[in-house]
């Protein structure tokens, strides 16, 4: 089955502590993002890559780092966890340039930073 | 500012009714606008895909209308069910295709 694939779905952590959340696809898309939901703000785009060894900035970076070492993979890092990045992330992968093509949206990862 | 406005922010409507959703935005270049459906806790799925030549789409019981003059867009869904229950999500893409500026969404709740 063609599907994103998120772990954790859920996380409580605290304050400072390292983690990362992965991601997954099996479709062989070379466009994959991050995203952030919070009530009342939608959708916001944190890191997105066009291919393997290429990352950019989305609109909410701060607090966060990517990586895209294989086409498959692009795992969220949060090197220092904060409260204010308590939220429900998303990761989404689509064939070639996003806007062109479906994104596909994994479940969701649910954060708690205490 | 490329912007996407969705209204009414929330809705609750009776099994069986018809309703729309509306979306306008001030994304330029534009490129195409999605409507997406949102289950409560899952990620969002595609519903309809629209350019700029295309005024309606249809996608079973929901159908979405484009107005690319007056940057507007309406998602109607048709004999509403319980499964509709949603948040519903706009999305703009500018032009060159990278930009997606994202709407926050309708949530609909469809009570019997």
């Amino acid at each position: 089955e063609a599907q994103v694939t998120q772990n954790p779905r859920y996380l409580i952590t605290v304050t400072g502590k390292k983690l990362t959340v992965t991601c997954s696809q099996n479709m062989n898309h070379e466009y994959m993002s991050w995203y952030r939901q919070d009530p009342g703000l939608g959708l916001r785009q944190i890191y997105y890559s066009m291919n393997v060894e290429v990352t950019d900035k989305g609109d909410v970076p701060e607090g966060y780092k990517v990586s895209r070492k294989e086409k498959r993979n692009f795992p969220l890092i949060l090197e220092s966890p904060s409260p204010n990045q308590t939220s429900l992330y998303f990761c989404a992968s689509s064939l070639g340039r996003a806007g062109a093509n479906v994104l596909t949206f994994g479940a969701g990862s649910r954060l708690t930073v205490l | 500012k490329n912007q996407v406005e969705q209204s009414p922010q929330s809705l609750i409507i009776l099994e069986g009714k018809n309703c729309t959703l509306q979306c306008n935005y001030t994304v330029s270049p534009f490129s195409n606008l999605r409507w997406y459906k949102q289950d409560t806790g899952r990620g969002p799925v595609s519903l309809t895909i629209m350019t700029f030549s295309e005024n309606t789409k249809s996608n079973g019981r929901y159908t979405a209308t484009l107005d690319a003059d007056t940057k507007q867009s309406s998602l109607h869904i048709t004999a509403s069910q319980l499964s509709d229950s949603a948040s519903y999500i706009c999305v703009v893409t500018r032009q060159a295709g990278t930009a997606l500026i994202f709407g926050k969404g309708t949530t609909l709740s469809v009570s019997s």
